[in-house]
């Protein structure tokens, strides 16, 4: 189905270790998205990438790295993981013009830090 | 940046009620969607409406830009819709926020 795929759907670190989450669309969006959700808070934006070789900052993005390996797929890195960083991680795309200006979400990625 | 408000915070419904989630912003917008976001965290797109009012079955959504808010009706209310209701905004280019949500449940 087309859609967002996000891997891993769940993955325990323990501190200072790193990993890296993939996300791949299949729906030819220019712009891709990196958020985390945390209880009470909503969903914050970390990195995005408006189109193919550019990425920028979002609201959260320290402890963060990402690549925009080609149109598909935006992934993001963890270099050394900390408590804090401990949350539900979303993948998002969007396209361009109506009627696919939405966003589409990934699944999510469980993420626990001990 | 956009200050984004969802009332209420939590809601009970009972089953077969009808509800009414707002969305009130700060700055004028260049999208607003809803989305519900079910028990298991999944996501889901419900509306794309920067403005004007859309119907999709029992849900309907009404974005008044001038005034800066947004509705969202539920009607007749199942279990199934329980969860948290997200409106998120782009002002600037890619400036995207999220509005805390609106957490619904709908008991039987």
């Amino acid at each position: 189905n087309a859609g967002v795929t996000q891997t891993p759907k769940f993955q325990v670190l323990k501190t200072g270790q790193s990993m890296t989450l993939q996300c791949a669309q299949d729906m030819n969006h220019n712009s891709m998205y990196w958020y985390r959700q945390d209880p009470g808070m909503g969903l914050r934006l970390i990195y995005y990438s408006a189109s193919e070789g550019t990425t920028d900052k979002g609201e959260v993005p320290n402890g963060y790295n990402v690549s925009r390996l080609n149109k598909r797929e935006f992934s993001l890195r963890l270099e050394s993981a900390a408590p804090s960083q401990t949350s539900v991680y979303f993948c998002a795309s969007r396209g361009t013009g109506t009627p696919n200006y939405g966003y589409t979400f990934g699944s999510g990625t469980r993420l626990t830090v001990v | 940046g956009i200050q984004v408000e969802q009332s209420p915070p939590d809601l009970i419904l009972q089953e077969g009620a009808n509800s009414t989630l707002r969305c009130n912003f700060s700055d004028s917008v260049n999208n607003l969607q809803w989305f519900h976001q079910n028990p298991w965290g999944q996501l889901i797109n419900l509306f794309y409406i920067p403005s004007g009012t859309k119907q999709n079955g029992r849900l309907s959504a009404t974005t008044v830009a001038t005034e800066r808010y947004s509705l969202l009706y539920i009607s007749s209310s199942q279990t199934t819709d329980s969860g948290v209701y997200f409106c998120a905004l782009t002002g600037g280019y890619q400036k995207v926020t999220f509005g805390i949500g609106t957490k619904l449940q709908v008991i039987p």
